[in-house]
């Protein structure tokens, strides 16, 4: 069975501009969450989806982030524009609706802002 | 607050040797407590997962604890191998609500030296 995929791996890209992050969940999991790690802190929690509705946006820092999960499948993550701060590792993680405590991570997305 | 804090931010041991990593919480209210160990460029995999009634839970070399009247845990490795270098994570999930994100810890490095 595929684990959680995340695309690119690592992404440099210059303040102002735009990055989008893309999570493939394991198949048949319909929650899939996005997580953040900036250096030195620990991973935080960003929003939570159920299919494809948004059960938890608590966590978007602000308004240039812009998740997405059309259809239910792969959910995508999108930073415009981006700034210095959105430097970091972004986690994607998915897990079955009978058992949403069993998270599984994906390898992460390093997004680098200069 | 709900918060997990982590003690020691990093260690050094030998291969072969014991180690124990400490994690506090202030999570409430508690649902269950995770270990997960999270190697270079990877994303956090599930070690060991405990709620509210189990003291201890062990996966192979690794043994969880879990004191929910103080709210502490402990991991326990047992004869370090050198690929259990890797970072070592305390993550705690409230009850109850709609969504179900995770509270993680700083965590602890292990680095293990031949």
């Amino acid at each position: 069975e595929a684990g959680v995929t995340q695309f690119p791996s690592h992404s440099v890209i210059e303040k102002g501009q735009t990055v989008t992050l893309r999570c493939d969940p394991i198949s048949g999991h319909d929650n899939l969450y996005w997580y953040r790690r900036v250096m030195g802190k620990e991973i935080k929690f960003l929003l939570h989806f159920v299919k494809e509705s948004k059960q938890d946006e608590s966590g978007m820092p602000n308004n240039r982030f812009l998740a997405e999960r059309t259809g239910g499948t792969y959910s995508t993550l999108k930073v415009q524009p981006a700034e210095l701060e959105d430097s970091g590792v972004y986690f994607c993680a998915s897990s079955q609706a009978r058992n949403p405590y069993e998270q599984y991570f994906g390898p992460g997305t390093r997004l680098t802002v200069t | 607050k709900n918060q997990v804090e982590q003690s020691p931010q990093s260690l050094i041991i030998l291969e072969g040797k014991n180690c124990t990593l400490q994690c506090n919480y202030t999570v409430s209210p508690f649902s269950n407590l995770r270990w997960y160990k999270q190697d270079t460029g990877r994303g956090p995999v599930s070690l060991t997962i405990m709620t509210f009634s189990e003291n201890t839970k062990s996966n192979g070399r690794y043994t969880a604890t879990l004191d929910a009247d103080t709210k502490q845990s402990s991991l326990h490795i047992t004869a370090s191998q050198l690929s259990d270098s890797a970072s070592y994570i305390c993550v705690v999930s409230a009850w109850g609500g709609a969504t179900n994100k995770l509270i993680f810890g700083t965590g602890t490095l292990l680095a293990v030296q031949p």
